[in-house]
């Protein structure tokens, strides 16, 4: 079985400031893919990221960024100078072998202006 | 390009009801998936199809639900009788291949039973 941890519930920052959101994945698979996707208060899931088990670079999309490390099975992701249109709800999901896709519990972020 | 297209947005029912949700997905991708989601949960997904047929149900509560994707393209998913731990939003999703793939979410019905 495979399991997606997002231990933070909720977080909340200042505009401007950096925001780390963590995401920590089980899984028996050798193969998996790691996802991260947003959930603004319309309620639509907006894809963000989708990374594969044997590419840990990290990576940078403008001001979003993700650290893929498996040694601690984590894939954290990183908001750099927060603006208010980032609050929402994200989650990570992991999907691996024959196993549907399955998501966090998800982090409520909110931006204060 | 458009994107996932669901009806209605919101509905609300009393318990024992019936009630239907409509997912049109996005043009081209094979797999549809629904999945339900509790206030304050992530997404479970609850059926997926590639194509017309189902390739896994094992988490919808058959006894009550059910759903179809007659000829490949739309898709219904309904509750009959509904009770109140239904309520929740239903999402439906596609993706162009049915594994691995990012999938591509609607809007979301918002389903109130009470």
């Amino acid at each position: 079985a495979q399991k997606v941890t997002q231990a933070q519930t909720e977080i909340s920052v200042v505009e401007k400031e950096d925001v780390t959101l963590d995401c920590v994945y089980e899984t028996r698979d050798t193969t998996y893919y790691l996802f991260w996707y947003k959930q603004p208060p319309s309620g639509e899931l907006v894809f963000l990221i989708r990374r594969n088990s044997f590419d840990e670079q990290n990576e940078i999309s403008g001001r979003y960024s993700w650290n893929f490390q498996k040694s601690t099975s984590s894939f954290n992701f990183t908001i750099t100078a927060s603006q208010v249109v980032d609050s929402a709800v994200y989650f990570c999901a992991l999907t691996s072998g024959n196993e549907k896709l399955t998501f966090g519990t998800g982090t409520r972020l909110t931006i204060i202006p | 390009e458009a994107g996932v297209a669901q009806s209605p947005r919101y509905k609300i029912i009393e318990k024992r009801q019936s009630v239907a949700f409509w997912c049109n997905p996005i043009s081209g991708h094979a797999t549809l998936y629904w999945y339900q989601q509790i206030l304050g949960q992530g997404p479970k997904l609850l059926i997926q199809f590639q194509n017309n047929g189902v390739v896994d149900d094992s988490q919808l509560p058959k006894d009550r639900f059910s759903a179809e994707r007659l000829k490949g393209v739309d898709s219904t998913l309904k509750i009959q009788p509904a009770k109140l731990e239904d309520s929740a939003v239903y999402l439906c999703a596609s993706s162009l291949f049915p594994s691995n793939a990012e999938q591509f979410f609607g809007p979301g019905t918002r389903l109130t039973v009470l």
